[in-house]
């Protein structure tokens, strides 16, 4: 089975830089995945890591440590419009294919003046 | 422009009817996803499918079954709603990286 942990809530200040983790364990991992999601709208793509180390994609990066189970997305120059929720989800390699997808909770980001 | 396309956006049924939400994907993508979104829980898997008439169980499968005849077409069946099925419905679509997720399906059973 898979099990994924992300906080619940985060508050920023615009400009900053916010970095949101997400731990996992699970049976067989093949690749880790963050999306954005607005409210009322379905969830965006934002990075994907199957390797350890760090993915940069404009203002968000994404790291990812496979010994330790635990990834960070990295959000810089916040901006009001980054306010959302941002989902962690791990794919598992052992089940349907290899294609199983599984979400965490999600961390509803909040960006203040 | 890739595309998953959920048949309905909004949907009220009553309790005891057979209800079918279909999803149809234009990016021929071997693996789709059913899933259900509620407050505090998140993205729950309720079935997915990684090849025509291939399914497997998500997490949450029970009350839910699904048909997958053709490649672009998976179809979430509730055999019989209960108002605890009352929720945010999304589907998923799935290459060899990211998902595309349609626009979700607001079902309430009543």
């Amino acid at each position: 089975g898979q099990n994924i942990d992300q906080p619940t809530e985060m508050t920023a200040t615009e400009g900053a830089i916010v970095q949101i983790n997400c731990t996992y364990q699970t049976s067989g991992f093949n690749g880790l995945f963050w999306y954005q999601q607005h409210a009322g709208e379905a969830p965006t793509f934002l990075s994907y890591n199957v390797l350890d180390g760090l993915e940069e994609k404009g203002r968000f990066s994404s790291f990812l440590s496979r010994s330790k189970g635990y990834s960070y997305l990295l959000l810089k120059e916040l901006q009001m419009k980054d306010s959302a929720s941002y989902l962690c989800a791990v794919r598992d390699g052992l089940t349907g294919g290899g294609n199983k997808l599984t979400f965490g909770t999600g961390t509803q980001l909040k960006v203040e003046l | 422009d890739v595309k998953v396309t959920q048949s309905s956006r909004y949907l009220v049924k009553r309790t005891g009817e057979k209800v079918f939400l279909e999803c149809v994907q234009d990016m021929d993508h071997e693996n789709m996803f059913w899933y259900r979104q509620d407050p505090g829980l998140g993205l729950r898997l309720i079935y997915f499918s990684y090849d025509v008439k291939m399914k497997e169980k998500g997490d949450i499968p029970e009350g839910y079954s699904v048909s997958r005849e053709k490649k672009e077409r998976f179809s979430l069946i509730l055999e019989s709603a209960s108002t605890n099925q009352t929720s945010m419905y999304l589907c998923a679509s799935k290459g060899n990286t990211e998902a595309f997720f349609g626009q979700g399906t607001r079902l309430t059973v009543v």
